[in-house]
């Protein structure tokens, strides 16, 4: 069955470090992978989406890259801050779905 | 202004009960969702309608019954309700079918069966 794996274990990092969370996946082929913030007690919030065919893709400090050989995205936070803590989650749709299947999130705290 | 809001927040009730969400977006969307998270903090696909049209019934129980009124608004509806039904339950939209779009969040309501 289809399997999406994030980092479980909390990732605590150095302010002013890069943060480098892991999408990993099985039995699956998406089309689309999106990752998303969410803050306790609130709901996800929109990070950003890349495509099967995109190799990388950024905003601001944010990067994304997305290999469907090794099957894995990595989601980077340059030059973190302690307002990037929260839990992050990657979430893969397919092309022939209307659905996104969501990992279960690594939890970041950027230490001050 | 909430772009997609939910309510209650908080719902504490008894097994066997009958309890209901409801969820409203101003972003002028064409597709709704709920979504639900269970302690594990998983988050599940439920039910998705596009322009009041149910496209998403995932194997969830009868017990839960979508309706979705208009396109802005899809309320949940969950009948003789089990201890294994409390968690937080999300309501979210998408500009519309596109398998690229964006989706927007309520807050969450989070379901206590006692």
């Amino acid at each position: 069955s289809q399997k999406i794996e994030q980092n479980s274990e909390a990732l605590n990092i150095q302010e002013g470090k890069t943060a480098t969370l892991t999408c990993n996946y099985t039995n699956y082929s998406p089309a689309y992978l999106q990752w998303y913030r969410q803050d306790p007690g609130r709901g996800p919030v929109f990070l950003l989406l890349i495509r099967e065919n995109e190799k990388e893709k950024r905003k601001e400090r944010l990067k994304v890259t997305f290999d469907t050989t090794l099957k894995q995205s990595l989601f980077h936070i340059t030059a973190s801050q302690p307002a990037d803590s929260a839990t992050y989650l990657c979430a893969l749709g397919g092309s022939g779905t209307y659905k996104y299947i969501f990992g279960t999130g690594t939890r970041l705290k950027v230490l001050a | 202004d909430t772009a997609v809001s939910q309510t209650p927040k908080y719902l504490v009730t008894q097994m066997g009960n009958d309890k209901s969400i409801k969820c409203e977006q101003n972003l002028g969307h064409d597709t709704m969702y709920w979504y639900k998270q269970d302690s594990k903090k998983f988050l599940k696909i439920m039910f998705s309608y596009n322009n009041k049209e149910l496209i998403i019934n995932e194997t969830v129980p009868n017990r839960f019954s979508p309706k979705s009124p208009d396109k802005a608004h899809l309320n949940l509806h969950i009948n003789s309700l089990e201890l294994g039904d409390s968690a937080v339950y999300f309501c979210a939209s998408s500009q519309d079918l596109a398998r690229d779009g964006e989706l927007f969040f309520g807050e969450g309501s989070r379901l206590t069966v006692l």
